[in-house]
């Protein structure tokens, strides 16, 4: 267990809606970090937050967007959805502090939440 | 742009060693990483090497690392049923900011274990 809280695990849902995707970070870190996990693209880095504020945009979509609340947990935000947003949406946390750059580079990922877009 | 090479699928006997390689072209890469995946799960952090080493070796995992062919190597002695998993590569740049921010990863190999 790496302590990072995901839901839901499984959803599906039709074409041109729009989900939420929540994650709970372990306790104490305050880097949050969405990745997206295809067959065809790979495990593709998303948005990153730290401590509530955005820090770092990687291969994310107008259509998804993302926030972390004052108390760490982070939501990711689906909308008009397409088939092609069918994914395993891994959330990961990290306890990296601001000013270290990467020290060990260890995420602690959650189990992802499955998307099937119909 | 940065981008992580591997192959998709190694299939292995038992008890027999893997190597899983990994190709990247990032020469500003200050650490490389080995992430498994397993059925089901999210990925974890196996081990990871900084660009000054050539060699990392962590009970039956060994990392080799050459830095002038941008080449990452993980070997797994003596490997078991309960390594079937999908191993990811990665790498992080040097840059300014802090935190593992844009860490990329490979397409991940997946490990078969024959019997």
């Amino acid at each position: 267990d790496s302590g990072v809280t995901q839901t839901p695990k499984h959803l599906i849902t039709a074409t041109g809606q729009r989900v939420t995707l929540r994650c709970s970070p372990r306790s104490g870190d305050l880097s949050v970090y969405w990745y997206q996990q295809s067959l065809d693209q790979g495990l593709q880095f998303l948005i990153q937050y730290y401590n509530g504020e955005e820090r770092a945009k990687g291969n994310i979509l107008e259509r998804f967007s993302a926030q972390q609340f004052p108390d760490l947990h982070s939501e990711l935000n689906l909308s008009s959805l397409e088939l092609g947003d069918s994914a395993l949406y891994f959330c990961a946390s990290s306890a990296e502090p601001e000013t270290l750059a990467g020290v060990t580079g260890e995420l602690f990922f959650g189990e992802g939440s499955r998307l099937t877009v119909l | 742009g940065e981008d992580v090479e591997q192959s998709l699928f190694l299939s292995v006997r038992e008890g027999d060693s893997s190597v899983i390689n990994c190709t990247y072209t990032d020469s500003s890469s200050t650490y490389l990483y080995w992430y498994k995946q397993e059925p089901g799960a999210g990925l974890q952090l196996l081990t990871y090497i900084f660009s000054n080493m050539d060699m990392k070796q962590d009970q039956r995992l060994t990392v080799l690392l050459n830095k002038k062919d941008k080449h990452l190597s993980l070997r797994i002695a003596d490997t078991q049923t309960g390594d079937s998993a999908i191993y990811f590569c990665a790498e992080s740049p040097l840059y300014s900011g802090g935190g593992a921010d844009g860490l990329t990863f490979g397409k991940g190999t997946h490990l078969i274990i024959q019997p």
